[in-house]
């Protein structure tokens, strides 16, 4: 089935720093979703996108939806410490609707005060 | 507005034990999943819901896993009997129509 290949891992900043992370699948979707965890909780949707080259604001978050529709990218700027967790990227396979999403395996941001 | 709600929040069983997860989802949500999360595995696609008709459950492990929707506002995931690498983190998750899901906090399972 399709995959999402999320990068990097892990990172650990220091506060005020700027954060950037990816998304990238051999195939193509129609929609690409950010999601952040927080220890002992569950995903949290942080940004839908839903259009080739969209580039959305949440904040301090943005996000972009790749022009060949097989990456995404989410940047975080001047992080504090309560961004830490685990984001995922998640999309549904096929250019299905929401019945299924797949998840990349997530990158775990750690932030240094 | 109420999120959605599994309960209960941790449970910790003897392998050989039946366990029960419990999830409403969003009032007016006519998708209901479940996920299973581990460090190794990530997050699963167990079942998933669809006017609480199942759709897929071809993420379900084995026969030990059931999953039911009565109504529209409950579920449940069975496991019978457990085993200790069933121990994991599970969610449910609803979503209406094409919108993203909505996760609840999740049940904490620890099998010994």
């Amino acid at each position: 089935g399709q995959q999402l290949n999320q990068s990097p891992q892990s990172m650990f900043i220091q506060e005020g720093e700027d954060v950037s992370m990816n998304c990238t699948s051999s195939s193509t979707f129609n929609t690409w979703l950010w999601y952040k965890q927080d220890p002992g909780e569950g995903p949290v949707l942080l940004i839908a996108l839903y259009k080739a080259g969209e580039l959305t604001s949440n904040g301090r978050l943005t996000a972009q939806f790749g022009i060949t529709r097989k990456d995404s990218f989410l940047n975080i700027s001047a992080s504090i410490p309560s961004d830490v967790g685990i984001y995922f990227c998640a999309g549904p396979p096929g250019g299905t609707s929401y019945g299924k999403l797949t998840f990349g395996q997530g990158t775990i941001l750690t932030v240094h005060p | 507005d109420a999120g959605v709600i599994q309960s209960p929040r941790h449970e910790v069983t003897e392998m050989g034990q039946e366990v029960t997860l419990r999830c409403k989802p969003i009032s007016g949500h006519d998708y209901l999943f479940w996920y299973r999360q581990t460090m190794m595995r990530g997050l699963e696609l167990l079942i998933y819901f669809n006017n609480n008709v199942p759709i897929d459950d071809s993420g379900m492990p084995e026969d030990r896993f059931s999953a039911k929707m009565p109504n529209a506002s409950f579920s449940t995931l069975k496991i019978q009997p457990s085993e200790p690498r069933d121990s994991a983190v599970y969610f449910c998750a609803s979503s209406f129509a094409g919108a993203p899901q909505h996760f609840g906090d999740g049940t904490r399972l620890s099998i010994l």
